[in-house]
């Protein structure tokens, strides 16, 4: 059974186009997190969801729409693409975030997101 | 400065040699370390954390912190082409709104020679 799991693995969409990107938990965890990872292999966060509410928000163009309907589900939605959106998205949990080994973070597969 | 800051590498270690990667982070409240591991094309895994000054041992790894220096470094023994990846430190401190933020460092790659 996988632990994190995101739909689609691979998108590719023209500029101006809208998607999103889903991802599931199966680790009872309490907080989900979406990283976007550039070209140059740079892990940069993008959003972190604890139980259902929005903690971290980073400096994030607002065509970026995060949702997460129960702890189990963090989905991405983003609108408009640009071709600077093209990146590998990886959706992550952990337990919560209490720190130390509460904050250990397990990953899903990524999607492979190409704007022509 | 880089609130996470390791070396791009890549960083080539013949077989059965110690790989010695390094970390270095900006900000002295940093409360949680961890080192992760990702495969070309794949996900990151994680294979080490560390919340105290000092050494942490687990099988071929040993990950070592000194919140004095800022400085939290990852030992690889008898390092095995299987070995060869990036390797991603990644740092937690809490922001103003009371959440553990995790900040990742631009990874070292490590390539084992056979």
């Amino acid at each position: 059974d996988t632990a994190v799991s995101q739909t689609p693995k691979y998108l590719v969409t023209q500029m101006g186009n809208d998607k999103s990107i889903k991802c599931e938990q199966n680790l009872g965890h309490d907080t989900m997190y979406w990283y976007k990872q550039d070209s140059k292999k740079f892990l940069k966060i993008m959003f972190s969801y604890n139980n259902k509410e929005l903690i971290i928000n980073e400096t994030v163009p607002n065509r970026f729409s995060p949702k997460s309907p129960d702890k189990a589900h963090l989905n991405l939605h983003i609108n408009s693409l640009e071709l600077g959106d093209s990146a590998v998205y990886f959706c992550a949990s952990s337990q919560d975030q209490a720190g130390g080994a509460y904050n250990e973070q397990f990953f899903g597969p990524g999607t492979r997101l190409t704007v022509l | 400065q880089k609130e996470v800051e390791q070396n791009s590498g890549p960083l080539s270690v013949p077989e059965g040699a110690i790989a010695s990667l390094n970390c270095t982070y900006s900000d002295r409240g940093s409360q949680s370390f961890f080192w992760y591991r990702q495969y070309s094309g794949k996900s990151p895994e994680l294979i080490m954390s560390i919340y105290s000054n000092g050494d942490k041992e687990d099988g071929r790894f040993t990950a070592q912190l000194n919140k004095a220096s800022q400085y939290v470094s990852l030992l690889i023994r008898d390092s095995q082409p299987s070995d060869s990846a990036t390797y991603l430190c990644a740092v937690t401190l809490m922001n103003s709104g009371g959440y553990q933020k995790v900040t990742f460092g631009t990874g070292t790659k490590l390539q084992v020679i056979p």
